[in-house]
């Protein structure tokens, strides 16, 4: 079975500051993992996913299969950061419609 | 496309009450997704339907719940009767196969049950 964790369910920074925001997985295939950002009373929305390897917003992520990792960075947190994170997994393959998702981190970026 | 449309976007009910969330998925989308969100479980996927068949109900928490999807354009998810404890952000989201690799989001129901 899949599954996902994000072990901090609050996070706080001050402006400014490195921000990492933790997720480990459990998986023995091949997946697709997602961050997903929801800011205050708005719908949940894809952030990045660790095939594009891109970076969205100043944060980044890296998929780290040994310590099936993928951890959400960003070296200088902002204010309009502060939001809900939420780490995803999604099975390459069959049934990919579904996607496993962590309890979610609240980040709050303080000024 | 408008995304991803819920209706109603906030219900107060008493308990006991049925209960009827909406949702529209994105025209063309195969997979439709209704999750919960509260402060304590996070983000609960309930229940998923794939070319409107039901996939994956395990997540459905009684039997007081139910959704259905009778086209590939609407579905609904109901509550009866309801209680306290069901009181959470109901998020219906959609994806299609083959596309954008992502679940896209309806802005939510905030279901308040007294």
């Amino acid at each position: 079975a899949q599954r996902v964790t994000q072990p901090e369910k609050l996070l706080s920074v001050f402006k400014g500051a490195p921000v990492e925001l933790k997720c480990n997985y459990s998986y023995s295939g091949s997946p697709e993992l997602f961050w997903y950002v929801q800011y205050s009373r708005q719908r949940l929305q894809l952030l990045l996913r660790h095939i594009s390897r891109e970076s969205i917003k100043g944060f980044t992520a890296d998929l780290n299969k040994g310590e099936t990792s993928f951890h959400l960075k960003k070296p200088f947190a902002q204010e309009e950061d502060s939001a809900m994170y939420y780490c995803a997994l999604r099975k390459v393959g069959t049934n990919a419609g579904k996607s496993t998702f962590g309890d979610g981190t609240t980040l709050t970026v303080k000024p | 496309d408008a995304g991803v449309i819920q209706s109603p976007r906030h219900e107060v009910t008493e308990m006991g009450q049925e209960v009827t969330l909406r949702c529209k998925p994105i025209s063309g989308h195969d997979y439709l997704f209704w999750y919960r969100q509260t402060m304590m479980r996070g983000l609960e996927l309930l229940i998923y339907f794939n070319n409107n068949v039901p996939i994956d109900d395990s997540g459905m928490p009684e039997d007081r719940f139910s959704a259905k999807m009778p086209n590939a354009s609407f579905s609904t998810l109901k509550i009866q009767p309801s209680e306290p404890r069901d009181s959470a952000v109901y998020f219906c989201a959609s994806f299609k196969r083959g596309g954008s690799y992502e679940q896209y989001f309806g802005p939510g129901t905030r279901l308040t049950v007294t």
